[in-house]
């Protein structure tokens, strides 16, 4: 079973602050990357899709790279509304899809 | 406008059965896949388990696996899960999610949170 270990777990940063998430899988794992936000109290939305696609609509401040196992997911200018929890999920045959553990994200 | 709209909260006493529904607007139900979601108080997201509803294919999650039931009513556009006994472990927030190619979950319901308590 592939392993999503994600970090980190939580961070502080300032508003206009550039911040990185990454997401690390136990095998290559090709671009089958997804990243989502959850702001608290609500369903988690889609951000980038395939490790590096921007959704639809998604503020360009947003951004994802990465392949094979190591993944990176990157807010380039932090801003208020961003605060929120993070994750990043996988995709493998069988089908099987994880999420990584979270990464939560405040204003400093 | 696509949607997700799911049923209302539950408080349920363990043992009791349940049934909960995810009702898609504005697509084409029987074309995607529908993936469940659970989220524990305080913690991250689980995937359960997905349907489609075309032909009900469905598959779950090995965590999952014989611990609940996916199911799909494509007349009225209508995905559910269930559980025939429910323990307090099973307390947390359940959510819809359309998948589509790429595997990527791209709407949500607003989530149903599920309550057993004694």
């Amino acid at each position: 079973d592939i392993q999503m270990t994600q970090s980190p777990s939580s961070l502080s940063a300032s508003v206009g602050d550039r911040v990185t998430i990454t997401c690390q899988a136990s095998q290559d794992i090709s671009n089958y990357v997804n990243w989502y936000q959850q702001k608290p109290g609500k369903a988690p939305k889609l951000l980038i899709y395939d490790a590096s696609n921007l959704e639809t609509g998604v503020p360009s401040r947003f951004s994802g790279s990465g392949s094979g196992t190591d993944f990176t997911f990157t807010i380039s200018s932090l801003q208020p509304e961003d605060i929120a929890t993070y994750y990043c999920q996988k995709y493998d045959t069988l089908p099987i899809f994880t999420f990584g553990p979270g990464t939560k994200v405040d204003i400093k | 406008e696509v949607q997700l709209v799911q049923s209302g909260a539950e408080v349920k006493k363990p043992g009791e059965s349940l049934k909960i529904s995810c009702k898609g607007f504005g697509y084409s139900f029987t074309s995607y896949w529908i993936g469940w979601v659970r989220q524990m108080p305080g913690k991250g997201l689980e995937w359960m388990g997905i349907i489609y509803p075309g032909d009900s294919d469905t598959r779950y999650s090995p965590s999952f696996q014989g611990q609940v039931t996916i199911s799909a009513d494509k007349s009225i556009s209508t995905a559910y899960l269930q559980w025939s006994s429910l323990k307090a472990s099973d307390t947390a927030m359940y959510y819809c999610a359309r998948l589509i190619v790429g595997a990527k979950f791209d709407y949500w319901g607003q989530g149903t949170l599920v309550t057993v308590s004694s």
